[in-house]
């Protein structure tokens, strides 16, 4: 079974918006990584947070991770059309195990 | 710096067929992962490679799957006989390292099995 949970299922904002994903798990993790995966294409890795960790950004992107309540958010700010993929989070606690993921629509 | 590199990009075969993918990982990474991802899921592993040997494949179907990385380097992925419910993408990824790592993926094989 997958891990890592998506929420929302899907999502769709118009270019220039915010988007927020969020991941939820259920054991204890080493790091939290999200990838994203254009269509037909293979898996792009983003960003890499650490267990130790509670917060980071790369570029446009900001991840958050609460090891307490075990949750992740991603945040892509200021949306492009480029941005439509879908976003997986993947916990690694020995071997990554990738969630269903979060399908992104960007509307220009 | 090339990619992971897979072949075929597209597969279709008729079940209790057999069908093998290959995967050249980026040069240089001792690590390499075979995935499975069905429509609408996330990647699931099937096995994991340091090196030629294996230190995972508990999600490997080992009845009918079977995968080898001989020389260290490229790997296949054997499927004998196919059944419908394989029908999925194959990706295969490769790492530096075995632990934490970021993995970079291959672009999959698609494979339709009728």
């Amino acid at each position: 079974s997958q891990q890592g949970e998506e929420d929302p299922q899907a999502l769709s904002i118009q270019e220039g918006e915010n988007a927020t994903m969020n991941c939820s798990y259920k054991t204890s993790i080493n790091n939290l990584q999200w990838y994203r995966q254009n269509s037909g294409r293979g898996l792009v890795h983003l960003i890499l947070i650490r267990s130790n960790e509670r917060e980071k950004h790369s570029g446009r992107l900001r991840v958050t991770l609460d090891t307490s309540k075990k949750s992740s958010s991603l945040l892509i700010t200021a949306s492009r059309a480029a941005d439509t993929a879908s976003y997986f989070c993947a916990t690694d606690g020995g071997s990554l195990v990738f969630g269903a993921g979060t399908i992104l629509r960007v509307k220009s | 710096e090339a990619g992971v590199a897979q072949s075929p990009r597209y597969k279709i075969i008729e079940k209790r067929q057999s069908v093998a993918f290959w995967c050249n990982p980026i040069s240089g990474h001792a690590t390499l992962y075979w995935y499975q991802q069905i429509l609408g899921q996330g990647p699931k592993l099937l096995i994991q490679f340091q090196n030629n040997g294996v230190v995972d494949d508990s999600q490997l179907p080992k009845d009918r799957f079977s995968a080898e990385r001989l020389k260290g380097v490229d790997s296949t992925l054997k499927i004998q006989p196919a059944k419908l419910e394989d029908s999925a993408v194959y990706l295969c990824a490769s790492s530096e390292g075995q632990n934490q790592e970021t993995q970079y993926f291959g672009p999959g094989t698609r494979l339709l099995v009728l």
